[in-house]
């Protein structure tokens, strides 16, 4: 079975501060793995997505994402936080089992707050 | 804009009531699919239509069904409607071509409120 955790729920940060949002994941085959943003009253935005060409995957918006084998793991990060950047953000695989059809299996999401 | 337009923007109705959501995917997309965001269950992949064939099944409900129809605009039915049954639906929709896990970006649609009183 396929799955993915985000931990922490809620993160703060200042404005200019460093962002760090943790994504594991679990799965049986070689994932495809997502990071989607949610503005409020909005639909999922794809920030960027990891496709095995290359571990360190650059998104819009300054973001960008490592892909960790040995650590399961698929963090997003950016250098220095925006205001703009508020808003909840989804880790996703793409399904791998039998029957599907690429759908998005995705973690719980994490709200950024970001303080001035 | 994704390019994935939904309606309704809102619906509010009463239990035991059936409903309709209409999505229209971006053009030349042919894989369209359901997701239902709930402060439970978060977000949770219900159906997913290929060129107007149903090709995989998630936590969809017996009480829902979907179509996608020739001009492969989408429709997501839910009868029998409880209040448990409120919650955000999306749809997507992709390029997606074949079986498997995939590279291909979903795009989402701004979604449909439902609430269930």
């Amino acid at each position: 079975a396929q799955s993915v955790t985000q931990l922490g729920s809620h993160v703060s940060v200042s404005e200019g501060a460093l962002v760090l949002l943790r994504c594991n994941y679990s799965s049986s085959v070689p994932p495809y793995l997502f990071w989607y943003v949610q503005y409020p009253n909005q639909g999922l935005q794809l920030l960027l997505k990891y496709t095995s060409a290359a571990t360190l995957v650059k998104g819009i918006n300054g973001f960008e994402a490592e892909f960790k084998k040995s650590e399961t793991s698929f963090h997003l990060t950016k250098p220095s936080a925006h205001m703009s950047d508020a808003a909840e953000y989804f880790c996703a695989v793409s399904a791998g089992y039998e029957g599907s059809q690429g759908n998005l299996i995705f973690g719980k999401g994490t709200k950024l707050s970001v303080k001035p | 804009d994704s390019g994935v337009t939904q309606t309704p923007k809102h619906l509010i109705t009463a239990t035991g009531q059936r409903v309709t959501l209409r999505c229209s995917p971006r053009s030349g997309d042919l894989s369209v699919y359901w997701y239902q965001q709930s402060l439970d269950q978060g977000l949770q992949f219900l159906i997913h239509y290929y060129n107007g064939e149903e090709r995989a099944k998630g936590n969809i409900l017996e009480r829902f069904s979907a179509q996608q129809f020739p001009d492969l605009h989408s429709e997501l039915n839910l009868s029998s409607l409880e209040l448990g049954d409120s919650a955000l639906y999306f749809c997507a929709s992709s390029a997606r071509t074949s079986g498997g896990p995939s590279t291909d970006t979903q795009y989402f649609g701004p979604g449909t409120r439902l609430t269930v009183l």
